[in-house]
């Protein structure tokens, strides 16, 4: 059974550092990830996605996530962090062949000023 | 273009009644997600639509949770009767084929 963890539940980082979040996945085949944010009261939006192709993918508002099959990986990453990247944090994954989308248990993000 | 709607945004109701959920996916998405998050936490897959067949349920209590999807389109979940321990936000998504899921607002639901 395919399934996500994210073995943080807070991360705390300083405005202007870079921020890593963290996340591994287990999944029968090759995986389709995802990362989603959410802010307080609102639903959660789509970041970025990994499907295939180059393991550093690019997403909106500069996240980015590096895909590491070997370690089955996928870690969301931003060089430098705002105050206004704190939220909610999901890791998502796609069975190719159950075609559920999976999400793992969140990660707050705390960017200090 | 238009993102996933959902109704009611909030729902307060006393335990034993009736609830409903409305959700109306992204034009021509044909999965239909409805998730259940519980306050910090992930969302929970209770039922996906592969166009109007509920093609995996295994997770929606079916003693009180229901859900239709008439037509491939909206789709509505309904729990009755409503207890404590369904207080939660419910969440809709949509999505294309292998796609990721876009969600809606969700509906916050307080059962007293």
């Amino acid at each position: 059974a395919q399934s996500v963890a994210q073995p943080e539940d807070q991360v705390n980082v300083a405005e202007g550092n870079p921020l890593t979040v963290k996340c591994t996945y287990s999944v029968s085949g090759n995986p389709y990830l995802f990362w989603y944010v959410q802010y307080p009261n609102r639903g959660l939006q789509f970041l970025l996605k990994y499907i295939t192709g180059d393991n550093l993918v690019k997403g909106s508002y500069g996240f980015e996530a590096e895909f590491n099959k070997s370690q089955t990986s996928f870690h969301l990453k931003k060089p430098s962090a705002l105050v206004s990247d704190s939220a909610l944090y999901f890791c998502a994954v796609r069975d190719m062949r159950g075609d559920k989308i999976i999400f793992g248990k969140g990660t707050r993000l705390h960017i200090l000023p | 273009e238009a993102g996933v709607v959902q109704s009611p945004r909030y729902k307060i109701i006393e335990k034993k009644q009736p609830v409903a959920f409305w959700c109306n996916p992204i034009s021509g998405h044909n999965t239909l997600y409805w998730y259940r998050q519980n306050l910090g936490q992930g969302p929970e897959l209770l039922i996906r639509y592969e166009n109007e067949e509920a093609v995996d349920d295994s997770q929606l209590p079916k003693d009180r949770f229901s859900a239709e999807r008439l037509k491939g389109v909206d789709s509505t979940l309904k729990i009755q009767p409503a207890e404590l321990g369904d207080s939660a936000v419910y969440l809709c998504a949509s999505s294309p084929p292998r796609g990721e899921a876009f969600f809606g607002q969700g509906t916050r639901l307080t059962v007293v």
